[in-house]
Parts: C-alpha cells; sequence; structure tokens
C-alpha cells in the first residue's frame, strides 16, 4: 500500500457530463500519474504530474484535463464525459525516494459513461 | 507493432511448476522493466523491476533482461494457485527519479492448476 486512495471507486453518468476523479497520497510523492485500462490495450497513460502545478500529457489525453494544486492531491477531469471514456481509472506515484523510478498503484475508479 | 507485446493466454501450468512469462519491446531506448500483476478487479501490483542486463531474484520470482534481443521474462517457481493472475509487462525509457513514462503490454494470464 503506497498510501494512495481514489474518489470515488464506483461512477455512473451521462454522456456530456463533467466528470471529476481524484487521486490522494499521503506520502509527499512528486510524481503522479492517471492511468486508463481497457480489455485489448492495456493500461495507457493519459496525463502525469511532476509537480504542484506542473503537468503533461500521455499518450491519451484528449478529452481529458489535470490539475495538481498541492503535493498530495492530483485531479482528473473529463470536461464532457462520453461514452468512449468508460473505463477503469489508476493512479499511480512514482516512488523515487531510493533514485529509482518503481510506480505504485491506487485502488481504481471504475466510471461507466451512459 | 505493439511497443510491449506479451502472450495474452492463458498460460496454464501445474501447481509446484515453472511458470515462464515472456515480453518483448521495440524500443532499443528503454531503460527499466517492471512486471506487475494483477488479479480480477484489482489494481497492479508491483512484483518485479530490472534495470540491467541479467537476472534479479527475490523469492520465487526471477527477472531476466536481454537488451539485445529486447525481450524480458518472469520465471515463478514453485507455482500457487495464489499467483492465478495477469501479469504485465512494462517499460519506460528512463531509470533514474525523473518522471518515467510507463508503456504497457496487455498482459499474460496465468493459471496455475491443482
Amino acid at each position: 500500500d503506497a498510501g494512495i486512495t481514489q474518489s470515488p471507486r464506483h461512477k455512473v453518468t451521462e454522456t456530456g457530463t463533467p466528470v471529476t476523479l481524484r487521486c490522494h497520497q499521503t506520502e509527499n510523492h512528486r510524481y503522479m500519474y492517471w492511468y486508463r485500462q481497457d480489455p485489448g490495450h492495456g493500461l495507457r497513460l493519459i496525463h502525469y504530474s511532476y509537480g504542484v502545478k506542473d503537468t503533461d500529457k500521455g499518450e491519451v489525453s484528449d478529452g481529458y484535463s489535470v490539475s495538481r494544486s498541492k503535493t498530495e492531491d492530483f485531479l482528473l477531469t473529463l470536461e464532457s464525459a462520453t461514452s468512449s471514456q468508460t473505463s477503469v481509472y489508476f493512479c499511480a506515484i512514482m516512488d523515487n525516494h531510493r533514485g529509482g523510478n518503481e510506480q505504485f498503484f491506487g485502488p481504481g475508479t471504475r466510471l461507466t459513461v451512459l | 507493432q505493439k511497443e510491449v507485446e506479451q502472450n495474452s493466454g492463458p498460460l496454464s501450468v501445474p501447481e509446484g511448476a515453472i511458470a515462464s512469462l515472456n515480453c518483448t519491446y521495440s524500443d532499443r531506448g528503454s531503460q527499466s522493466f517492471f512486471w506487475y500483476r494483477q488479479y480480477s478487479g484489482k489494481s497492479p501490483e508491483l512484483i518485479m523491476f530490472i534495470y540491467s542486463n541479467g537476472d534479479k531474484e527475490d523469492g520465487r520470482f526471477t527477472a531476466q533482461l536481454n537488451k539485445a534481443s529486447q525481450y524480458v521474462s518472469l520465471l515463478i517457481r514453485d507455482s500457487q494457485p495464489s499467483d492465478s493472475a495477469t501479469y504485465l509487462c512494462a517499460v519506460s525509457r528512463v531509470n533514474t527519479g525523473t518522471a518515467s513514462k510507463l508503456t504497457f503490454g496487455t498482459g499474460t494470464r496465468l493459471q496455475v492448476t491443482l
């Protein structure tokens, strides 16, 4: 357990509505990530953060935005949810306290867009 | 060609046998290699990481890396029914404490039979 929580754990929403997922960590890690996992595609990086207010795009960033106003929280927002964004979303932190770059995942959020 | 390729399986091995899971990658600049275990409905759990050519052992797990041939493998000795899960291979272009973006394979499902 890397001290990562995600909320909500499950959400059902309708097409066109905004959705915000929250990732919270308690161990002061600098790097945080959002991935989505879909059958046949595996885990794909959406956005990541390398510090407060410092974020960058990943492989599948279209339709998503992120914000990090404090070290412990990394928010993922779907401005206008679409059915193609139905997925399981995982937050991860990179533990580089020992100089490596291992990533550890939160419990996930299952999002269904109707 | 996918960047990280794994046989989807299922790979079926009897209890007590050695399970051998393989992963190939296309980016010759890859520096870090990870194996995650994922039980159905759960988040990925890091079980091994390797940064240098050769073997790395941790308990019943051995990771093997061959950068020249661009493959990484995971051996599980004395396989147990609790090892039944999907194993995800991931690679990164960095091996230091900077922002590391993981590219995942789609996973190999392992079944350990009694």
